[in-house]
C-alpha cells in the first residue's frame, strides 16, 4: 500500500512561498502506477483540488491558483513537492498529499497522506 | 466555490440507512466517473467509491454509490456511529481541466 508522509514549515510569511515535500513509500514514483496529487483544506471547510502531475511530466492545476502552483516530483528520493507563491492568509489550510490511480478514462485520488497544516501570518 | 452541491447534513438512527446526493452538471459529473470519500474527524479523507460505484477492497458493501445524469448518490445501510464523518463526492470537471469536490456532508448518527 502506498504511504504518503508530507513535510515542510508550519508558518509562512505573507507574499513567501510555501513549499512542501511529500515523501512517499511503498511504491516507486517512476513506476508510473499513479500520478500525484495536492489537495488542500482550509480549517472547518471543505477540500480543494490543488493540482496534479503525472510521471509524464503534464500537470493540470486548479485554474484559480495555476498561476502561483508547480507540482513537480524527485524520482531519485521519491517524493512529490508542491510550492505555491505569493501566499495570503487565504492560503492558510491543510495540505494534503494524495496519489491517484487511473483506472481506464477514470482518474482519481486513491491514497492520502495524513496532510500538514501551513499557516501564512507574519 | 464547489461546482459539486451536496445536502449540508444528513442524519438516522443507528441501523438506518442515509443517502447523499451529488449535484452536477454535463461537464462534470455527466460525462465523468464519481469518486466518494469519508473523513472521520480529525483525519484525512480515505476513498469510499470510485467510478461511480466501485468499492476498494475490504470497504463493507453497506456502502454503494450510483450515477444518474448529471446527479451522484452515495448510501449507506445499516448505519453505524463509526459512521459520523463528512462525505465528500468528487470528479473531474471537463470545462475546467480541474479536479473538483463537492461541499461535503456531514453524516450524523442520532
Amino acid at each position: 500500500q502506498v504511504q504518503l508522509q508530507e513535510s515542510g514549515p508550519g508558518l509562512v510569511k505573507p507574499s513567501q512561498t510555501l513549499s512542501l515535500t511529500c515523501t512517499v513509500s511503498g511504491v516507486s514514483i517512476s513506476s508510473g502506477m499513479y500520478y500525484w496529487t495536492w489537495i488542500r483544506q482550509p480549517a472547518g471547510k471543505g477540500l480543494e483540488w490543488i493540482g496534479r502531475m503525472f510521471i509524464s511530466g503534464k500537470t493540470n492545476y486548479n485554474p484559480s491558483l495555476k498561476s502561483r502552483v508547480i507540482i513537480s516530483v524527485d524520482t531519485s528520493k521519491n517524493q512529490v513537492s508542491l510550492r505555491l507563491s505569493s501566499v495570503t492568509a487565504a492560503d492558510t489550510a491543510v495540505y494534503y498529499c494524495v496519489s491517484g490511480y487511473c483506472s481506464g478514462s477514470d482518474c482519481y485520488p486513491r491514497y492520502w497522506g495524513q496532510g500538514t497544516l501551513v499557516t501564512v501570518s507574519s | 466555490q464547489s461546482v459539486l452541491t451536496q445536502p449540508p447534513s444528513v442524519s438516522a438512527a443507528p441501523g438506518q440507512k442515509v443517502t447523499i446526493s451529488c449535484s452536477g452538471s454535463s461537464s462534470n459529473i455527466g460525462n465523468n466517473y464519481v469518486t466518494w470519500s469519508q473523513q472521520l474527524p480529525g483525519t484525512a479523507p480515505k476513498l469510499l467509491i470510485y467510478d461511480n460505484n466501485k468499492r476498494p477492497s475490504g470497504l463493507p458493501d453497506r456502502f454503494s454509490g450510483s450515477k444518474s445524469g448529471t446527479s451522484a448518490t452515495l448510501g449507506i445501510t445499516g448505519l453505524q456511529t463509526g459512521d459520523e464523518a463528512d462525505y465528500y463526492c468528487g470528479t473531474w470537471d471537463s470545462s475546467l481541466s480541474a479536479y473538483v469536490f463537492g461541499t461535503g456532508t456531514k453524516v450524523t448518527v442520532l
